[in-house]
């Protein structure tokens, strides 16, 4: 089973300032037979489900703001937010989804300081 | 627009089999390649795939939970269900469903997601 770790478990950033948040795999998530890294980050909101942000390590889902990215290959991922908004406060997952059983990083909580 | 809606019971008993539904609107469950998944989140914890079922019927499990957990589709009512069962205080969650796209390495990560459903487990 692949294993998910996630740091920090939380953050605080000013308005305006980069949030950086990493995520690391048990085990290589890159398929070598099309270089695609099956590496995948989710925001959840209070009362709501996760949001899906980024597939692929590095492509953004339909309609996400550009100042989201995400970056890395084979273990080593980091989702990048480059101008905190106040709409971006909430818990951020990176999920795998190379393998089964598909599994997520323990969620970092974003604030603002 | 594809939405998923869970229902089922928001309270069951220890010991009792945990039976939830999630209904597919906006598109057919049947076509297309598809991956139909149950994951749950206790309060103030993380997410934890429980298992999916594809459009072909085929079905993967979370090994952690894959005695006591089985995965249907019922393609006439566009619906596919959650069984889990022998249920303890440790199973209540809120339950989601949700879709992934795709089949082998061709896949999309979890597109569609419902609201989610509180299940309580408590006598």
């Amino acid at each position: 089973d692949i294993v998910m770790t996630q740091s920090p478990d939380s953050l605080a950033v000013s308005l305006g300032e980069r949030a950086t948040i990493n995520c690391k795999s048990s085990q290589s998530v890159l398929y070598s037979s099309n270089n695609k890294n099956y590496l995948a980050w989710y925001q959840q909101k209070p009362g709501q489900p996760p949001k899906l942000l980024i597939y692929w390590a590095s492509t953004r889902e339909s309609g996400v703001p550009d100042r989201f990215s995400g970056s890395g290959s084979g273990t080593d991922f980091t989702l990048t937010i480059s101008s905190l908004q106040a709409e971006d406060v909430a818990v951020y997952y990176c999920q795998q989804y190379y393998s089964t059983p598909l599994s997520f990083g323990q969620g970092t909580r974003l604030e603002i300081k | 627009q594809v939405q998923l809606q869970e229902s089922g019971p928001g309270l069951v008993k220890p010991s009792q089999t945990l039976s939830l539904t999630c209904t597919v609107s906006g598109g057919s469950i049947s076509s297309g390649s598809y991956y139909w998944s149950w994951i749950r989140q206790p309060a103030g914890k993380g997410l934890e795939w429980i298992g999916r079922i594809y459009t072909s019927g085929s079905t993967n499990y979370n090994p952690s939970l894959k005695s006591r957990v089985t995965i249907s589709v019922d393609t006439s009512k566009n619906q596919f269900s959650l069984k889990l069962s022998s249920v303890t205080a440790a199973d209540t969650a809120v339950y989601y469903c949700a879709r992934e796209i795709g089949s082998g390495y061709d896949l999309f990560p979890f597109d569609y997601w419902g609201q989610g459903t509180l299940v309580t487990v408590s006598s």
